[in-house]
């Protein structure tokens, strides 16, 4: 299957600092990227819809200005989670769509996923 | 209301036999894919199989299978000859929706833990 990857795949950081996390697909260009949140023994939550070119689209509950999203190329996107709190440790996952028109359109391939942690 | 549902939190199999992990999902569009996901205690999220509302036919990709039951709004994942490797968390998703800017986004069930016995 195609190859997504995530950068870095662990943070630490101090509470109040902003934290970068990239999304990159290797094999694939992908005009549309996700971004989801997991907290632990619990399910993935989409935060996110990343558009090449275009603003992201947030789901209802995040807010924007904590979550700063870009997509600057048809392969990378990334999370910056400003002025980092304790409540926003948890587990940061990305994944990619190809492009429609070809086979396995359908279906959505994962980063490894990134565990922050703010103290 | 949940969109989708995984009414089992764990499920023991012994080895090198099958299991069924549970999976309804709820929707009034009539074209949406239904997903499923291995996550192992690593975190990665491993694409299983996927079946499209409009698939004749149940899909299979080698000791997956899925049980598609259009009518009960239920899609069953089935792993045959289970191995200790399928330990894992189990996700089953749904995508909505045939277009848009949005296309793609996918909806996560609660998951379910395997766990298989030696």
């Amino acid at each position: 299957g195609a190859v997504v990857s995530q950068h870095p795949s662990r943070v630490i950081c101090k509470s109040g600092t902003s934290v970068k996390i990239e999304c990159r697909s290797l094999d694939f260009q992908a005009t549309t990227m996700f971004w989801y949140r997991q907290f632990p023994k619990q399910s993935l939550m989409l935060m996110a819809t990343s558009n090449e070119g275009s603003k992201a689209t947030y789901e209802q509950g995040v807010e924007k200005d904590k979550f700063l999203i870009n997509h600057a190329s048809l392969t990378l996107s990334t999370l910056t989670v400003t002025s980092a709190h304790p409540e926003d440790s948890s587990f940061y996952i990305c994944s990619a769509r190809p492009p429609q028109g070809g086979k396995n359109t359908d279906t959505q391939y994962f980063g490894p996923g990134t565990r922050l942690t703010v103290l | 209301a949940q969109k989708i549902t995984q009414t089992q939190p764990g499920m023991f199999v012994q080895e090198k036999e099958a299991v069924t992990l549970d999976c309804t999902y709820d929707t009034s569009d009539p074209s949406y894919g239904l997903f499923w996901y291995k996550q192992p205690s690593s975190g990665e999220m491993i694409f299983l199989i996927y079946q499209g509302s409009y698939d004749q036919q149940n899909a299979t990709e080698g000791r997956y299978s899925l049980n598609f039951q259009k009518a009960r709004k239920s899609a069953n994942l089935v792993i045959s000859a289970s191995q200790l490797g399928d330990s894992a968390m189990y996700f089953c998703a749904m995508r909505e929706g045939a277009g848009g800017t949005s296309y793609g986004k996918l909806t996560f069930g609660q998951g379910t833990i395997l766990t298989v016995h030696p």
